[in-house]
């Protein structure tokens, strides 16, 4: 069956720190792959996705995430967190017509 | 606001109860979906429907009874729930199953069994 890893569950960072979270699916194939942002008390919403070209892809709010083939990964990072992206983060795969969703991390980013 | 909007948010039910939870999406998608929401586990996939047929059925107890009458609307019937059905119940859709596109999701119901 196909998965999506997220090794880091809850990860603690100052403001101004720079962050990257680690993911890594389990398909072979062609593969959509989505990062979802779960602020305290919201909804998930979509903050970048890649579907194919430069694997190197900007979201919203300074985030990017770089989609390595080779290692089967798709890394969030962002250079200077701030104290409003604690949240939750999930990463996603999109293979054929089901999505797999990672187990999620919490981020906590202290003022 | 993402388009999808679930009622009621907080739901508290007793074992023997009987509720629905609703989800509307005004984004003119086909397809729409029901995941359970646990915490320290992926998000479970529960039900898909598409063009208001079913298509996934992920193995989800018969307690848990989806209904699409159209496109915009999915509701999931609960009955005769267990406390570790206790979770946060998202609803999403998108363009159309297979489309390679996004998923939307709505605030979600959270859900507490006694």
């Amino acid at each position: 069956a196909q998965s999506v890893s997220q090794h880091n569950h809850h990860v603690i960072l100052s403001e101004a720190a720079s962050l990257e979270l680690g993911c890594n699916y389990s398909y072979g194939g062609t593969v959509n792959l989505f990062w979802y942002v779960q602020y305290p008390g919201q909804h998930l919403q979509l903050l970048l996705k890649y579907f194919s070209g430069d694997p190197l892809v900007k979201g919203i709010k300074g985030f990017e995430a770089e989609f390595i083939k080779s290692k089967f990964s798709f890394n969030l990072r962002k250079p200077s967190v701030q104290w409003s992206d604690t949240a939750e983060y999930f990463c996603a795969a999109l293979t054929g017509n089901q999505f797999y969703f990672g187990t999620g991390t919490s981020l906590t980013v202290i003022p | 606001e993402t388009g999808v909007t679930q009622t009621p948010r907080h739901l508290v039910m007793g074992m023997t109860n009987k509720k629905s939870l609703k989800c509307e999406q005004h984004l003119g998608h086909n397809a729409m979906y029901w995941y359970k929401q646990s915490a320290k586990k992926p998000l479970e996939l529960m039900f898909v429907y598409n063009f208001k047929e079913q298509t996934e059925n992920n193995s989800v107890p018969s307690r848990f009874s989806p209904e699409c009458p159209n496109s915009s609307h999915l509701f999931l019937h609960l009955h005769t729930l267990q406390p570790e059905d206790s979770a946060l119940y998202l609803c999403a859709s998108s363009q159309g199953e297979g489309s390679g596109g996004e998923q939307f999701f709505g605030p979600g119901t959270r859900l507490t069994v006694l």
